[in-house]
């Protein structure tokens, strides 16, 4: 079974760039979760899917993020402008249903903006 | 608020030495996951422990809790070089949301 994929690994932008970050959840998994962790700092929930719904997006920095699973399969999340802060490593997550209380997750995006 | 909080932030032992992490918390929880992550790595489940337990075991990893002062451990027995990795505790509150709330992580070099 695959696990949870992430593109691209890494990427470099200048400020006020536009980046988009993908997810690709574990086939099946109805729950998609986004994490970010900023160098040295602990990593933070931004927002739960569940297949196409946001079930939480609590931890969204601020209006210049944009998140989206059309489809419920695949996410997208979309930084526009990007600003310095927004640098670091952006995880993603998945997991069958709540209940199973174990989340898997991706190898993470690495965003560096200059 | 922070939940998880993990000390020491790091650790540098040599292979066949136990490894010991701590994980401070501020509020009642369901339960503890302890997670890991290699470099360049996406986090890996550990161990979960409910709040009604007080010691959980898994191979070399040895895991307790200790709701009366809200922290835990995490224990690494006979410690590889390939244990080297980040090491992150997780809580899930009470009553609320399931989202795991991480701390910063304990950073753990085992030299060979």
């Amino acid at each position: 079974e695959a696990g949870v994929t992430q593109f691209p690994s890494h990427s470099v932008i200048e400020k006020g760039q536009t980046v988009t970050l993908r997810c690709d959840p574990i086939s099946g998994h109805d729950n998609l979760y986004w994490y970010r962790r900023v160098m040295g700092k602990e990593i933070k929930f931004l927002l739960h899917f569940v297949k196409e719904s946001k079930q939480d997006e609590s931890g969204m920095p601020n209006n210049r993020f944009l998140a989206e699973r059309t489809g419920g399969t695949y996410s997208t999340l979309k930084v526009q402008p990007a600003e310095l802060e927004d640098s670091g490593v952006y995880f993603c997550a998945s997991s069958q249903d709540l209940r199973t209380e174990t989340q898997y997750f991706g190898p993470g995006t690495r965003l560096l903006v200059l | 608020s922070q939940q998880g909080e993990e000390d020491p932030q790091a650790l540098s032992i040599q292979e066949g030495e136990n490894a010991t992490m701590n994980c401070s918390y501020k509020t009642s929880i369901n339960n503890l996951q302890w997670y890991r992550q290699n470099s360049g790595r996406g986090l890996v489940h550990l161990i979960l422990i409910r709040s009604n337990e007080r010691e959980k075991h898994s191979g070399r990893l040895r895991v307790t809790l200790d709701t009366s002062k809200k922290s835990s451990s995490l224990l690494i027995t006979a410690s590889r070089a390939a244990d080297t990795a980040s090491y992150f505790c997780a809580t899930v509150t009470s009553g609320g949301s399931y989202i795991p709330t991480f701390g910063r992580g304990t950073s753990l070099i085992v030299h060979p």
